[in-house]
């Protein structure tokens, strides 16, 4: 399953609301999870199950989506989530990721 | 509280062997699916391979197949990749990650990273 995101790089101003979007090759249900990194840092489980929040994420991030269509949103970006999402699906062997999303100031 | 402490980066030659362990704590190792995953430098992320909980087997990645071996030792809590036959496409910080409750291929938990440098 090829993992696609769009965009490459996001733009956008503390307190803005940010959107990422994920798209599956092929159908993977909800089996889609969200991960954030930070520079120098290892990933983080944000979402799962296209829509769950991983263990003490805040509620500003929201997942949505199903079948090869997903959404990973922001509400109102603090300082500290300026950093690059990956995407992935997490049905099957291999389990792939997207090729990440840049949320930059 | 869950912790994965990783050692055995480092440079080694094309054609070399390196051994990666994660040595795990807070939680027993044998009833959770535990994967590397690794990133090449300014790349994305590559799940290259998993090892299940119990007695489930193992899976790899075909960039890595017959190469690279996944194992654990219950006794030391320690998960383990063995790299064989290394390419310069295996420069990389690996990690090892801790699969969820949810499944096996979700990962929750994270080691720090451990570069592993291939060059002459």
């Amino acid at each position: 399953v090829v993992m696609t995101q769009s965009p490459a790089t996001l733009s956008v101003s503390p307190g803005e609301r940010a959107t990422v979007s994920c798209r599956a090759s092929q159908s993977i249900s909800s089996n889609l999870a969200w991960y954030q990194q930070k520079p120098g840092q290892a990933p983080r489980l944000l979402i799962y199950g296209a829509s769950t929040r991983a263990t003490a994420i805040p509620t500003r991030f929201s997942g949505s989506g199903s079948g090869t269509e997903f959404t990973l949103t922001i509400s109102s970006l603090q300082s500290e989530d300026f950093a690059v999402y990956y995407c992935q699906h997490s049905a099957s062997w291999p389990a792939t990721f997207g090729q990440g999303t840049k949320v930059e100031i | 509280e869950v912790q994965l402490l990783g050692s055995g980066g480092g440079l080694e030659q094309p054609g070399g062997s390196l051994r990666l362990s994660c040595a795990a704590s807070g939680f027993t190792l044998s009833s959770f699916a535990m994967t590397w995953v690794r990133q090449a430098p300014g790349k994305g992320l590559e799940c290259i391979s998993t090892i299940g909980a119990g007695v489930s087997g193992t899976l790899y990645a075909d960039s890595v197949k017959g190469r690279f071996t996944i194992s654990r030792d219950i006794s030391k809590s320690t998960l383990f990749l063995q790299m064989n036959t290394l390419r310069a496409e295996d420069t990389a910080i690996y990690y090892c990650a801790k699969g969820h409750s949810s499944g096996w291929f979700l990962f929750d938990y994270w080691g720090q990273g451990m570069l592993v440098t291939v060059s002459s």
